[in-house]
């Protein structure tokens, strides 16, 4: 299956600084995902990239796939404490066949 | 609707034990994960169904079967449980690109 990296792992910034997680990948990606979790939560489904290039934007979360479709960013402006939580990317191959990512912890100090 | 239902929220087993994790939706969605999360590795797929009778493995499927005999239920079954085997346990559905994922079931085995 598809294997993407993500950096960093743990993050931590003050309340109203940016903030910004990486999704890398050796090869072309057919999609990309963004899920948040919060603490002791579960996955919650944020958005999906298909298109090279493509930029979505939900409020303050900006989400990029790159040109190439091997990386992907997501991009959060002016931090809140209800930020916090981890964000992963994933690949979803055939059937729904998702790949996941490590993750990146979000700690917003307020 | 209750979207994806998952129960037990707890369960302590001893090592070789059975036990069957249930999950339920109810927006009758054909496509089905189930993912296990530990301690930096992100989630991990371990068994996946495209509609009722249809399942397939994913990343980690040893020590652990799943049926679908119908489009709202997929239980996880692990036949004698080990150690390795604690972790929290999502399930999850699909409706088109988005995926909804219950609430977890924190499993310990000692």
């Amino acid at each position: 299956g598809q294997q993407v990296m993500q950096i960093p792992q743990y993050q931590h910034v003050q309340e109203g600084e940016d903030f910004t997680t990486y999704c890398n990948s050796s090869t072309t990606l057919s999609n990309i995902q963004w899920y948040k979790q919060r603490p002791g939560g579960h996955p919650v489904f944020l958005i999906q990239l298909v298109k090279s290039g493509e930029v979505k934007k939900q409020k303050r979360l900006t989400f990029q796939f790159g040109e190439a479709k091997k990386n992907s960013s997501l991009h959060i402006t002016a931090t809140q404490t209800t930020d916090v939580g981890t964000y992963f990317c994933a690949v979803s191959g055939g059937y729904q066949k998702v790949t996941f990512g490590i993750g990146t912890k979000l700690q917003v100090i307020p | 609707n209750a979207g994806v239902t998952q129960t037990p929220k707890f369960q302590v087993l001893k090592t070789g034990q059975s036990m069957t994790l249930q999950c339920a939706q109810d927006m009758n969605h054909e496509y089905m994960s189930w993912y296990r999360q530990d301690p930096g590795m992100g989630l991990r797929l371990i068994h996946y169904s495209v509609g009722a009778g249809i399942t397939d493995q994913g990343e980690v499927p040893n020590g652990y079967n799943v049926s679908r005999s119908t489009t709202e239920d997929f239980p996880l079954r692990l036949l004698s449980a080990a150690p390795s085997q604690t972790s929290v346990y999502f399930c999850a559905s699909w409706e088109q690109e988005t995926q909804y994922f219950g609430p977890g079931t924190r499993l310990l085995v000692l």
